[in-house]
């Protein structure tokens, strides 16, 4: 069974541009997480889906975070425009229901 | 939300047997993970508890207390590619989503 797929696993941009992510869940899973992880830190959740709706998004920072998953399957993260404190790992995991997520390998974004 | 706390730092050498503590406060309590992450990957699934005691499995085993708010992973018979990043985290009680809210994750260094 494959994973959760993300990409690009790295990505390196100058403050106030602009940055996209991708990620593609477990066949499947009706539940989708975005998280920021910072250096030396635990995952903080972004957002959750659940299907192609927004069930959670309370710690987004809505004025430069967007995220969408408008078929329910595929999700991108969105980032404008970006700031220093952005860098950081940014981690997709999926699950079935409340189950066990499963997490892809990452993007690391680098904000100079 | 949650407060979950966890050490920093631990080492040990091969062969050995190690403890990493986490202690939480939650107003909801629903269960809680253990999740291990080497170095730029993504953090893999190792245990779940939702109910008092041990939970074992192969060399890790996990433990929980819910009247104290702490929960152990033990590691039996350290390998060098034990050395990882240890990721506690709790899900709340009460919500259908999943939500989970981790600890700093606590470095473990296995030293030969």
């Amino acid at each position: 069974e494959a994973g959760v797929a993300q990409s690009p696993r790295y990505k390196i941009i100058e403050k106030r541009q602009s940055v996209a992510f991708w990620c593609n869940p477990i066949s499947g899973h009706a539940t989708l997480y975005w998280y920021q992880q910072i250096l030396g830190q635990g995952p903080k959740l972004l957002i959750q889906f659940q299907n192609n709706g927004v069930v959670d998004d309370s710690q987004l920072p809505k004025d430069r975070f967007s995220a969408e998953r408008l078929k329910g399957v595929d999700s991108t993260l969105k980032i404008q425009p970006a700031k220093l404190e952005d860098s950081a790992v940014y981690l997709c995991a999926s699950s079935s229901g409340t189950d066990t997520q499963y997490f892809g390998p990452g993007t690391r974004l680098t904000v100079l | 939300g949650q407060n979950i706390d966890q050490p920093t730092e631990m080492t040990a050498t091969e062969g050995a047997i190690v403890q990493i503590n986490c202690t939480y406060q939650t107003s909801g309590f629903n269960g809680l993970f253990w999740y291990q992450q080497h170095a730029g990957e993504a953090p893999t699934f190792l245990s779940y508890n939702v109910l008092d005691g041990l939970e074992e499995k192969g060399r890790f085993s996990s433990f929980l207390s819910r009247s104290k708010g702490y929960s152990y992973l033990l590691l039996k018979e350290l390998q060098m590619k034990d050395s990882a990043s240890y990721l506690c985290a709790v899900r709340e009680r009460g919500s259908t989503l999943g939500r989970l809210y981790f600890g700093r994750g606590t470095q473990l260094t296995v030293w030969p």
